[in-house]
């Protein structure tokens, strides 16, 4: 089945060390998002990749970096997390704009911990 | 700026129960809307959606009708089951432009058996 998958599902890490999360997608889409949920809000857009294209939500910080060396793969970086990081990871896909990309599937999300 | 507003939870409904999630839009443009569905420690599922005024999006016994008079899209179920219980998340989108997903706060369900 065509799904975007994200790796980990779990992450723990310690104030301040890097940490990195995967995602994947077998949708052969276009576009991907990086979004963050914290408990019992609504997910906030990152950042998204169109192609190669990288852009950025104007209030995501420099802490958040995010990289796409292919169509099927996408990660996000933190650079020096902090207690205020920890929240689900969700990443999502579409297509082009105009050919259905307004309707984006989700992975399943990594929950990061940070101690 | 675009912008989506659900109705406050949390809703507890009885199994077989009547549902009915309100939400309203507000968008300069002419946008997608969707709901989406998050089960405990999940992502985000999508459960319908519709394109332009009228349509009705439906699946899962699940209902939505896109009003544009009223900008509304309220998520309608005749008779819902202890598996329905999950948060609930309207949303827009400008398939025309930036292709940013707008999302109402989200609103928790729990079914009782």
């Amino acid at each position: 089945d065509a799904m975007v998958i994200q790796n980990p599902r779990y992450q723990v890490t310690q104030f301040g060390k890097p940490v990195t999360l995967s995602c994947s997608q077998t949708l052969n889409h276009n576009v991907m998002y990086w979004y963050q949920q914290k408990s019992s809000q609504a997910p906030k857009l990152l950042f998204h990749y169109y192609d190669k294209d990288f852009n950025n939500e104007a209030d995501t910080p420099d802490n958040f970096q995010s990289r796409r060396p292919n169509t099927s793969f996408c990660f996000l970086d933190i650079r020096s997390p902090g207690l205020g990081d920890a929240a689900m990871y969700l990443c999502a896909t579409s297509r082009a704009p105009g050919q259905g990309g307004d309707t984006q599937y989700f992975g399943p999300g990594t929950r990061l911990t940070v101690l | 700026g675009d912008s989506v507003t659900q109705m406050e939870g949390p809703v507890t409904l009885s199994e077989e129960a009547f549902l009915t999630i309100n939400c309203t839009y507000t968008a300069t443009g002419y946008p997608s809307l969707f709901w989406y569905v998050q089960y405990p420690g999940e992502g985000l599922q999508l459960l319908l959606k519709a394109t332009k005024a009228d349509d009705k999006g439906s699946n899962k016994g699940f209902e939505a009708t896109y009003r544009k008079e009223t900008t509304s899209f309220h998520l309608e179920k005749g008779s819902v089951q202890v598996s329905d219980s999950a948060v609930y998340f309207c949303a827009l989108s400008d398939s025309w432009g930036a292709q940013k997903l707008v999302f109402g706060q989200g609103t928790r369900l729990t079914i009782n058996p």
